[in-house]
């Protein structure tokens, strides 16, 4: 059974550009959630997405944001990128919200800017 | 709002002794889950294990099990038998069962660095 995967491992990209991160979750998951892991503030949640919705939000500014397809997978968005945006941007599956199921998670996509 | 607390940045342990991680938790739920997570260099984090608040029985799975004290808001993992693959950051992490509010957020302690000596 194939795992989280996430696409691409590794970008580097410029202040004040944007990027898009893609995440396709184990199949039969639909629940997808988005966290951002930095030395400084650790694992931090981002938003999670079920059946094409937003479920919940964490404390990031506008500039990012996210979807959900019906095929469940998932893709980030970030615009007008900060120097601070610089982390390892973490994807996790899970069966749905409720189950009590530990998520799976990918293995991340590593963002420079710079 | 939920915290998690690891309050061992780094912790180091002998091949094949046992060591001990620890994870204190602030809510006001009665029903949650608690799980540890472990990530190697490769950056994937991989669940270890789980235990669900509403359960007394501590969670084990073969050579890692957890010590659950509700009242004390504590979720500790124990390492049996260490070896070298156990070489890791370890991340406690909790989730509120309040799905309809909460989601799946997961909420991390900020991780314990363990190293294993050979």
């Amino acid at each position: 059974k194939a795992g989280v995967t996430q696409t691409p491992r590794y970008l580097i990209k410029t202040r004040g550009q944007q990027v898009t991160l893609s995440c396709s979750p184990i199949s039969g998951h639909r629940s997808v959630s988005w966290y951002q892991q930095t030395p400084g503030q650790g694992l931090q949640f981002l938003f999670e997405y079920f059946s094409e919705t937003q479920r919940n939000k964490g404390n990031f500014p506008g500039r990012f944001s996210g979807r959900q397809f019906s095929n469940s997978r998932s893709e980030m968005n970030v615009s007008t990128l900060e120097l601070g945006d610089s982390a390892l941007y973490l994807c996790a599956s899970s069966l749905p919200p409720g189950t009590g199921y530990g998520y799976t998670f990918g293995s991340g996509t590593r963002l420079t800017v710079v | 709002a939920q915290t998690v607390t690891q309050s061992q940045p780094e912790m180091s342990v002998q091949e094949a002794e046992t060591v001990t991680l620890s994870c204190t938790y602030d809510t006001s739920e009665s029903d949650y889950y608690l799980f540890w997570y472990k990530q190697p260099p490769s950056r994937q984090m991989i669940l270890v294990i789980r235990q669900e608040a509403y359960k007394q029985q501590n969670a084990t799975e073969n050579r890692f099990s957890v010590n659950f004290q509700k009242a004390a808001k504590s979720f500790s993992l124990k390492i049996s038998d260490s070896q070298l693959g156990d070489a890791a950051m370890y991340f406690c992490a909790y989730r509120s069962s309040d799905i309809y509010n909460q989601g799946g957020k997961l909420i991390f302690g900020q991780g314990t660095e363990l190293s294993v000596k050979p």
